[in-house]
């Protein structure tokens, strides 16, 4: 059963494009990460969002928690090479178990 | 602080041999995971543990074993090597308190190959 999907699995686009991608559930969860990771390293934490349609900012990154706590999408605003990478979102329940999806993967062309 | 340390970061494995993955973290966390991630894919959660002692299955737990005897170290390991368990496997930890998980902070992961 797949607890998360994430979409588009691939994006390429040209540097200085807006992007949004998506984190969706069939379960509700007390918590939602995202992450991004490069080649050959391990993931980095971007962000936690805990109540439902609660929006964080981080730069030109802007994180949005679905209202039934479901979902949550990822938006990027003039996006640069340096946001190539993949994209994770993690699902965490009360028991401390996260679980990932399968990522999207994003190329920004200069 | 060194964070999250694993060992090896590479091995290469013949089908039906045994090893194991050191995972050890020196920020007192309490949460510990195990994660497989093949090629252009995401994490797939093999085993974690909530505290020394206590561990559970996640999505894929078939061909492997943990422990968590102290709060720093938390060991995979892989009986009898199958080709399907050619992957990176990354650990990571984290310190969390009632419903929120805190940032999970990732080793560098371990490159294993079977053949």
């Amino acid at each position: 059963t797949q607890l998360l999907e994430q979409s588009p699995q691939f994006l390429s686009i040209q540097e200085g494009e807006n992007l949004t991608v998506y984190c969706n559930s069939s379960s509700v969860f007390s918590s939602l990460q995202w992450y991004r990771q490069e080649p050959g390293e391990g993931p980095v934490l971007l962000v936690t969002v805990v109540t439902g349609g609660e929006v964080k900012k981080l730069k030109r990154l802007t994180f949005q928690f679905g209202d039934a706590r479901k979902d949550s999408s990822l938006h990027i605003t003039a996006a640069q090479p340096g946001d190539t990478g993949l994209y994770l979102c993690a699902l965490n329940t009360n028991a401390g178990k996260s679980t990932f999806g399968d990522g999207t993967t994003l190329t920004v062309k200069p | 602080n060194a964070g999250v340390t694993q060992t090896p970061k590479f091995r290469i494995l013949k089908i039906g041999q045994s090893m194991t993955l050191q995972c050890t973290q020196d920020m007192n966390h309490n949460y510990m995971y195990w994660y497989r991630q093949d090629p252009g894919m995401g994490l797939k959660l093999i085993y974690y543990s909530v505290g020394a002692g206590i561990t559970d299955k996640g999505e894929v737990p078939n061909g492997y074993n943990v422990s968590r005897s102290t709060t720093e170290d938390f060991p995979l390991r892989l009986e009898l090597a199958a080709p399907s368990q050619t992957s990176v496997y990354f650990c990571a930890s984290s310190k969390t308190t009632g419903v929120t998980t805190g940032e999970l902070f990732f080793g560098e992961g371990s490159r294993l190959t079977v053949l």
